[in-house]
């Protein structure tokens, strides 16, 4: 089972910041938490990951709390481009290449 | 430089037929994992490979197979095809699939069994 907890469904302005939130309560020490998206009958991308400290690209930031039982991505300036649906996901340590998916969050950018 | 890339795109097979789908990881990459996505029940993870070796294997009957070759690239099989394996088949790869390293995903092969 997914070790990640997200809210099915949100929206957004376009400009504005998406937040989208992540709880993973039962995250150990050696796990990532990697956020991709998946725009409608595509592959999933990948957006960005951390382990304890925030985490800044080009596409997004992840802000991981200090206690690292959740997380949260941000769009810092949302366009139409970015509905899709947003994964967060806790990368077992000892899993390789495995990565369990739970439903996500939908996310609908609005003009 | 190249993203993972996946061949046949399209393809739709009879019930009781069987199909193999083909993988080309990022240069350098040596993990390759398989993923089968439907509407009910979403992303699914098939299985891993590494070295040529398979590493981690999902919940899916024996009729779903891969191997990798000296190369890095992969193939998956399923056998014996059923009308309720039409998904899409998702192919990843990374260096070493250890936590830090990135998977990155290729567009995936659309299999319609009819």
């Amino acid at each position: 089972d997914a070790k990640t907890t997200q809210p099915t469904s949100m929206d957004c302005a376009e400009g504005r910041a998406a937040n989208l939130p992540c709880n993973h309560s039962t995250i150990s020490g050696n796990e990532y938490v990697y956020w991709y998206r998946q725009i409608h009958s595509q592959g999933p991308q990948y957006i960005i990951h951390g382990l304890k400290n925030n985490e800044t690209n080009e596409m997004a930031s992840l802000i991981i709390t200090e206690d690292r039982k959740s997380s949260t991505l941000i769009l810092p300036h949302a366009t139409l481009r970015d509905t899709a649906v947003y994964y967060c996901i806790v990368r077992v340590g000892n899993q390789g290449g495995k990565l369990i998916f739970g439903q996500g969050t939908e996310l609908s950018v609005k003009p | 430089k190249a993203g993972v890339t996946q061949t046949p795109r399209y393809l739709i097979k009879t019930r009781g037929q069987q199909v193999t789908l083909s993988c080309s990881p990022i240069s350098g990459h040596r993990s390759v994992s398989w993923y089968q996505q439907t509407p009910g029940q979403g992303l699914q993870f098939l299985f891993e490979y590494f070295s040529e070796t398979q590493r981690n294997k999902g919940n899916f009957p024996g009729r779903f197979s891969g191997r990798q070759f000296s190369n890095s690239r992969s193939e998956m099989n399923v056998s014996t095809l059923e009308l309720g394996d039409s998904a899409l088949y998702l192919c990843a790869s990374s260096l070493v699939g250890e936590g830090g390293n990135t998977i990155y995903f290729g567009e995936g092969s659309w299999l319609t069994v009819v």
